[in-house]
């Protein structure tokens, strides 16, 4: 079946303007998180849907960074008043449960100039 | 805190020769690892996981892992290395402080398999 996809796969921008990401989860998963990974580094969580329970915002950066998800479906991860640091592929994973394996998609590059 | 650590940024190997690729853990309870492998300019693909049974886990690739509770490890490794397995892995062990799920990944290996 289909996999996790997001859009768009790049994205340059200027600081100081805004952004929007967009992830599509596997049919039927709960179960959404974005990751963020630095040019040589690791993956950070950002942020965790699950359901309609109410999101787990502890690994948003700053209040600059929002998410949202309707229901099971679609999210988007919106970041305001870009920064250079904010340059990153952003990483979208969802799974059945939070208890289950997490698949993920592509990933949005971001640039900030 | 829990964390994982890869020790080596990158690990260099030659056609055909078994490889292995470093992963150690620290957590608080039961701990469920993952390896996941990142191709040039593509997202994270799942290789396999360990969340209770047998310590000796097969997962995609011919890729297999062995856990280790007491040297609290968790390597990656393959009998016969192909140039395709060049790529970035990373292992990732489940945060078990919520009920989030949320992975905490160690800071990747490069594997480069030369010809």
């Amino acid at each position: 079946g289909a996999g996790v996809s997001q859009s768009p796969s790049n994205k340059v921008t200027e600081k100081g303007k805004d952004v929007e990401l967009r992830c599509d989860p596997i049919s039927g998963h709960t179960a959404l998180y974005w990751y963020r990974q630095r040019l040589g580094q690791g993956l950070e969580f950002l942020i965790y849907f699950q359901g309609n329970s109410a999101p787990d915002k502890s690994g948003l950066p700053s209040d600059r960074f929002s998410a949202e998800r309707t229901g099971e479906s679609v999210s988007t991860l919106t970041i305001q008043r870009t920064q250079q640091e904010d340059s990153a592929v952003y990483l979208c994973a969802s799974s059945l449960t939070a208890k289950e394996t997490q698949y993920f998609g592509p990933g949005t590059r971001l640039l900030v100039l | 805190a829990q964390s994982v650590a890869q020790p080596e940024d990158q690990v260099n190997v030659a056609e055909g020769n078994p490889l292995t690729v470093k992963c150690t853990y620290s957590v608080s309870g039961n701990p469920y690892l993952f390896w996941y492998v990142q191709y040039p300019n593509r997202g994270l693909q799942f290789l396999l996981k360990y969340i209770t049974g047998d310590n000796l886990v097969k997962g995609s690739y011919g890729f297999e892992a062995e856990f280790n509770k007491s040297q609290t490890s968790f390597h990656l490794k393959k009998p016969s290395a192909l140039v395709s397995d060049s790529a970035l892995y990373f292992c990732a062990v489940r945060d078990l402080s919520g009920n989030t799920g949320k992975l905490i990944f160690g800071q990747g290996t490069t594997l480069q398999v030369k010809p």
